[in-house]
């Protein structure tokens, strides 16, 4: 079994570019829930997506989007970049809606520099 | 608006002593709550949860403590190993059935050989 993989490690953009992350979820697994990690804070909710359909939203603006795949891949993209999306993306993956019963399985993130 | 709070961003405990790591929330719709792990470099690793039905849980030396009447949970772990060193963060999940977990800030434990 294999775990949850994010491309690429790390990343520098400029403000105003836009931003693909890409998440292959461990096998089997039908949710990818999406969590950015500013420097000294903890994770926080981006999205969650279940069967390819988004499935519960944080506090994020529209710019922030996201695509999840048959294949159990996704995608974060984030459009006309500001400094604050500086952070480290998290994309976690659980075999079904994450909860009480279901861990998520987090990989280990992309930086993201915005300069 | 930080719903899940952990007030000690870092602690130091010897090998072989009792790590105490706490958490308070301020939300009283979470029901369920969860400990991870996180090592430089890696995503966070699942520990250990409890549910809001219970003020107890423990697996092997990991114990988490749960009262809600203080909206307070504890970490503890013994005895404590070099390799117990990470940022641990707490979780919790709303009652409402959404999946979002709201997670603190983390407390940096290093333990000491």
């Amino acid at each position: 079994e294999t775990g949850v993989t994010q491309s690429p490690t790390h990343l520098i953009k400029t403000r105003g570019q836009q931003v693909t992350l890409r998440c292959s979820s461990q096998s089997g697994h039908n949710t990818v829930s999406w969590y950015q990690q500013a420097l000294g804070q903890g994770p926080q909710f981006i999205f969650q997506y279940y069967r390819e359909e988004e499935n519960g939203r944080g506090n994020f603006p529209p710019r922030f989007s996201g695509l999840q795949f048959p294949n159990y891949s996704s995608e974060l993209n984030v459009n006309a970049l500001e400094l604050d999306d500086s952070a480290l993306y998290l994309c976690a993956s659980s075999s079904g809606l994450a909860g009480y019963q279901e861990t998520q399985y987090f990989g280990p993130g992309t930086r993201l520099l915005v300069l | 608006d930080q719903q899940v709070k952990q007030n000690s961003p870092s602690l130091s405990v010897q090998e072989g002593r009792i790590s105490i790591l706490n958490c308070d929330y301020t939300n009283s719709m979470f029901d369920y709550f969860l400990w991870y792990k996180k090592y430089p470099a890696e995503g966070p690793t699942f520990l250990i949860s409890i549910s809001s039905i219970k003020d107890k849980n423990e697996d092997g030396r990991f114990t988490v403590f749960l009262n809600k009447s203080a909206k307070h949970l504890s970490l503890h772990i013994v005895p404590s190993q070099p390799g117990d060193s990470a940022v641990y963060f707490c979780a919790a999940i709303p009652s409402s059935g959404t999946y979002k977990y709201i997670f603190g800030t983390g407390t940096r434990l290093k333990v000491l050989a």
